[in-house]
């Protein structure tokens, strides 16, 4: 077991309607990442976060946003949901820094209604 | 762009048989690459990384960058290596992995 917790499993919103996710990571573990997995494709990169600083952004708007916080736990934010945000989100936290292995949690399936 | 491509969604095999799965990359500068494995029913984790150079689970994969590939093989397929594999690249300032869309081998007995 990773040691890698997201919260809730399953979250149905409505368009508009704003959501946080949430995830917990072992101790040590200073860098983490979020990703979004659409059906049938791999994970794409949302952010990553280092010692509580952003520490890279893929393609996403500013309604995705993010916080890691001092106990190796982290947020994903998501502003004006659309129909196309329904997706399996993902995060991932490595020990002692970016170029370490990540580990993954097991996802929170988000739908947008 | 950088950019992972795994031709083919599903691949089918007999037990025993050899196994390739392919993955090509498009990277400007050094990059690192990574197979993570989804089994049925379980997260997202990490296969082998290329700068390891270990056999892990009897799958190889080896760095071609002329050709750009990080094909993964492994010469005798059993029951238990079913599941989605993905390719994925790591950018040299560690702070990005792009994925490619997954391969899902399926190992008939």
């Amino acid at each position: 077991e990773t040691g890698v917790t997201q919260s809730p499993t399953h979250l149905i919103k409505t368009r508009g309607q704003q959501v946080t996710l949430r995830c917990s990571s072992q101790s040590g573990h200073n860098t983490v990442s979020w990703y979004q997995q659409a059906l049938g494709q791999g994970p794409q990169f949302i952010f990553q976060y280092y010692r509580e600083e952003e520490n890279g952004r893929g393609n996403f708007p500013p309604r995705f946003s993010g916080l890691q916080f001092p106990n190796y736990s982290s947020e994903l934010n998501v502003n004006a949901l659309e129909l196309d945000d329904s997706a399996l989100y993902l995060c991932a936290s490595s020990p002692g820094g970016p170029q370490n292995i990540q580990y993954f949690g097991a996802g929170t399936r988000l739908s947008v209604l | 762009a950088q950019r992972v491509t795994q031709p083919e969604k599903l691949l089918s095999v007999f037990k025993g048989a050899p196994v390739e799965l392919k993955c090509n990359y498009s990277y400007s500068g050094s990059p690192e690459l990574f197979w993570y494995v989804q089994y049925s029913r379980q997260r997202l984790q990490l296969l082998l990384r290329h700068i390891s150079r270990e056999s892990i689970k009897g799958f190889t994969a080896d760095l071609n960058k002329g050709e750009t590939s990080f094909h993964l093989k492994k010469p005798f397929a059993q029951e238990e290596d079913s599941a989605m594999y993905y390719c994925a690249l790591m950018k040299g300032s560690a702070s990005k992995i792009i994925f490619g869309s997954g391969t899902r081998l399926s190992i008939r007995p």
